[in-house]
């Protein structure tokens, strides 16, 4: 069976911390993303990657960087967290398309909810 | 560029009752269009996807999409809601040349007894 895992279901951090969230899939997939969850604003990416050392931001990078050192990971790191962004944040990978000649879905992590106080 | 507009954000509707959600896109290339679920506190599962075969896709639990290219839908529907469809549903785009899938705002359903 398919996974991606996140290293935390929960996370409670004071404002200015380095905050580290990991991200691990076990299929083998190129591509690998990072979205941002608000009620009302559906998911808005914050970064992906589509290789190893290889990442592109997306629609809200302010605040946030990322580290994709191996295939199967991919860190997302506040640098110094603040309370906007208080959020859901959730993971997820897909493999490249050229392999199977069309778009496959992405496959998710189960969230981690962060609460920046 | 490439967005995503779902209609409504709540649906309401009584239990038996039919099921729509709509879903439109923007894209000047081929898509392939998703349909995922999530139920509170819960992560997203894919209910059905299209990807270039029959227009008319069957997914989960009984929903279905239709894509119409000239009209740039892929609603969603279902002959008779169930009280375990309530729900966030988000529509997912991916275009030919990019690798990212792009969320709609989801659509909240609410299925009344």
């Amino acid at each position: 069976d398919v996974k991606v895992t996140q290293s935390s279901r929960y996370l409670v951090k004071r404002t200015g911390e380095k905050v580290f969230l990991e991200c691990v899939q076990d299929m083998d997939h190129e591509n690998m993303f990072w979205y941002r969850q608000d009620p009302g604003l559906g998911l808005r990416l914050i970064y992906f990657s589509y290789d190893v050392k290889m990442k592109e931001k997306g629609d809200i990078p302010e605040g946030y960087s990322v580290s994709r050192e191996k295939k199967e990971r991919f860190s997302l790191i506040l640098e110094s967290a603040s309370t906007n962004q208080t959020s859901m944040y959730l993971c997820a990978s897909s493999p490249r398309p050229e392999k199977l000649g069309f778009h496959t879905e992405a496959f998710f992590g189960q969230g981690t909810r962060l609460t920046v106080v | 560029a490439q967005s995503v507009t779902q209609l409504d954000s709540h649906v309401s509707v009584s239990e038996g009752t039919p099921v729509l959600l709509r879903c439109n896109y923007s894209s000047s290339y081929s898509p392939s269009l998703f349909w995922y679920v999530q139920h509170p506190n819960k992560g997203l599962q894919l209910l059905l996807k299209y990807t270039s075969a029959a227009t008319l896709v069957k997914g989960i639990n009984g929903f279905e999409a239709e894509f119409k290219k000239s009209e740039t839908s892929f609603h969603l529907t279902k002959p008779s809601a169930h009280m375990s469809d309530a729900a966030e549903y988000f529509c997912v785009v991916t275009l030919g040349g990019s690798y990212i899938p792009t969320f709609g705002r989801g659509t909240s359903l609410i299925v009344h007894p």
